[in-house]
Parts: structure tokens; C-alpha cells; sequence
């Protein structure tokens, strides 16, 4: 079935890379997000990615993709304390009836000083 | 402003008492989900709609109902609820499923 798998928490110091992994499951994914949920807030598209792309960057943010191992990482530079927030990884895929995004369980990052 | 509403912000109702949690965008999309957010658990999706008269269930649609009867316009109703329903919900939409959905912001329910 289809699933993806983040840890829940992560916490770096202020100036430090934050990386954040997520696995999948689905091998049809056509595009790969990361959502930014702030406090009180709905989600946020950060980035994405195509399934057929290795690498993203968008100024502070890399994203990688590893599509054989199923593994896309977001890496955010110089972390601040306006990146402490949940981030959701998903996955676009098609079945046969339609398309769906998956989200997986969120990562909260808290930055320390 | 581009934006997806949803109505109330907060609700607390009683076991059993029928709701509505209305959600409207103003972006023209065709593809709209509503989603339910619990601690480790991550967003869940409830329902979604592809297009107007056209719904589907999602990963757990039981005690809920949706309609699509204007593009704009996509309901989330809770005939009775439980406390099981209690969660924070979200409705999103999108250009078509696989592209970026832009979420309200969120519908925080206690159902005692």
C-alpha cells in the first residue's frame, strides 16, 4: 500500500543544516513535496520536486531525491528561528481510478539557540 | 486574494448533534479534498472531489459526508458526530490532484 514515513521530531542549533528524511512507498510518484505548517496555520507548499529529478535547490533548501531507495531529504541552510514549524513530505501518485497526494506524519523541527 | 475559507475556525458541539463545516476557494480549481490532522498521525485524507458532482472517499471517510454541487464550494458534513471526530480538519484545493493544493486554514472541532 502506499505510505510515507518521516520522524517526528527534530531539533538543531540556530545557524546549523537541518535535515529532515521522509521514505515512500509508491514507485508511480510523479511529484514529491514538502509543506510547511506553522503554528495556528494551514500547510504551506515549501518545494517539489519531479520523480525523474536527483537534486533541488532553492536558496536555503535542498532537496534530494533517491528514487531507488524510495528516500527524499530536505535540507535547510543557515536554520533560523522562523524555520521552527511541522513539514510535511508527500507524494503525488496515480492509481487506476485517480491521482492522490500522501502525506506523511510531519516532522517537528524546534531550534534551539 | 487567492485563497481556500473555511467556516467555523473553531467548534465545539455535542455527540450526536449534525454539522457543517462549509470551505469555499477562488481559484477555479477543480480538484478539492477535505483532510484530518491528529498528533503522529499526520493529514488524512477524509473525501475529495474532482470535479462538481463528482466525490470520492478517501483513506477514512466513515461519519462524514461531502457534497460538490458548485465548483467553488465543498462541504464537509458530520450527520453525528463522535468524539473519535475530534481533530483539527482541513480543506485544500488544487488545479488537478497531482499539483500543489493550497489548504485553509484549518477547522479546529471537539466533539464531547
Amino acid at each position: 500500500g502506499e505510505d510515507v514515513e518521516q520522524s517526528l521530531f527534530l531539533s538543531v542549533r540556530e545557524g546549523d543544516s537541518s535535515v529532515i528524511n521522509c521514505t515512500y512507498t509508491d514507485s508511480s510518484s510523479t511529484y514529491l513535496y514538502w509543506y510547511k505548517q506553522e503554528p495556528g496555520a494551514g500547510l504551506q507548499l515549501l518545494t517539489y520536486i519531479f520523480s525523474n529529478m536527483d537534486m533541488k535547490q532553492d536558496q536555503r533548501l535542498t532537496v534530494l531525491l533517491n528514487k531507488k531507495d524510495k528516500h527524499l531529504s530536505l535540507r535547510i541552510a543557515d536554520t533560523q528561528t522562523g524555520d521552527s514549524a511541522i513539514y510535511f513530505c508527500a507524494e503525488s501518485i496515480r492509481d487506476s481510478s485517480a491521482s492522490k497526494i500522501i502525506f506523511g506524519s510531519g516532522t517537528r523541527l524546534s531550534i534551539r539557540p | 486574494e487567492a485563497q481556500v475559507t473555511q467556516n467555523p475556525r473553531y467548534l465545539i458541539t455535542v455527540t450526536g448533534k449534525k454539522l457543517t463545516v462549509t470551505c469555499s476557494q477562488n481559484m477555479n480549481h477543480e480538484y478539492m479534498s477535505w483532510y484530518r490532522q491528529d498528533p503522529g498521525l499526520g493529514l488524512r485524507q477524509i473525501y475529495y472531489s474532482m470535479n462538481v458532482e463528482v466525490t470520492d472517499k478517501g483513506d477514512v471517510p466513515e461519519g462524514y459526508k461531502v457534497s460538490r454541487k458548485e465548483k467553488r464550494n465543498f462541504p464537509l458534513i458530520l450527520e453525528s458526530p463522535s468524539p473519535n471526530q475530534t481533530s483539527l480538519y482541513f480543506c485544500a484545493s488544487s488545479g488537478t490532484a497531482a499539483y500543489e493544493q493550497y489548504f485553509g486554514p484549518g477547522t479546529r472541532l471537539t466533539v464531547t
